[in-house]
């Protein structure tokens, strides 16, 4: 199976809104409420962000959130801090694997 | 708390073998499936595969069935990634990671990570 399709790069001012998308299929995305998004600073582990496509885990912040429509899920940060600046990967779910996505390296200018 | 410890890094030469762990604490280990994913330098992540320890089914990606081995030891709580043979382009951080209690849901939990550098 392939990887799920993001975007390579997103930027943002301080203070502004992104949307990371991240598109599959209806054997993956599309067909199962098992999205998931993780954060990964540089030299660090993956952290998880968001589950099962809206949840947010204890602790993290309310200015993650996710969405999802047809095949393509959705991960918004609203309100970009400097400490959002990270690589992102979105994950879901299949019958028989576990997908990744490419990730995508989220700049705040 | 749910905490996976992983093993220090390896620095190997081509054709040596290898076994990686990590170790889970905090959580029932025998109930949720746990597993493995490598991250090559400057790349993305890449899902390798699965264990179930109370039973040891195990799962692969095709990408890497045949070319690693998972298992894990319940009564120590540990899951394993060996190579019989590695080469050059092994050389990544690899990851575990506890996946739910249904086998491909993604994971919730990450160990640190292992460097594994395999060079001659």
């Amino acid at each position: 199976q392939s990887a799920l399709t993001q975007p390579a790069s997103v930027s943002g001012s301080p203070g502004q809104s992104i949307t990371i998308s991240c598109t599959g299929t209806s054997s993956d995305v599309g067909g199962y409420n098992y999205v998931s998004w993780y954060q990964q600073h540089p030299g660090k582990a993956p952290k998880l962000m968001i589950y099962e496509v809206t949840n947010r885990p204890s602790g993290v912040s309310n200015r993650f959130s996710g969405s999802k429509s047809g095949n393509t899920a959705s991960l918004t940060i609203s309100g970009l801090q400097a400490e959002d600046e990270a690589d992102y990967y979105c994950s879901s779910y299949t019958r028989s694997s576990t997908l990744f996505g490419g990730g995508t390296k989220l700049t705040v200018l | 708390e749910v905490q996976l410890v992983q093993s220090g890094a390896e620095v190997k030469k081509p054709g040596e073998s290898l076994k990686i762990s990590c170790e889970a604490s905090g959580y029932s280990f025998s109930s949720y499936w746990i597993g493995w994913v490598r991250q090559m330098p400057g790349k993305g992540l890449e899902w390798m595969g699965i264990i179930y320890p109370g039973d040891s089914d195990t799962r692969y990606s095709p990408s890497f069935q045949g070319q690693v081995t998972i298992s894990a030891d319940k009564s120590i709580s540990t899951a394993y990634l060996q190579w019989s043979s590695l080469k050059a382009s092994d050389t990544a951080m690899y990851y575990c990671a506890r996946h739910g209690r249904v086998a491909t849901i993604p994971p919730d939990s990450w160990g640190q990570g292992t460097l594994v550098t395999v060079s001659s």
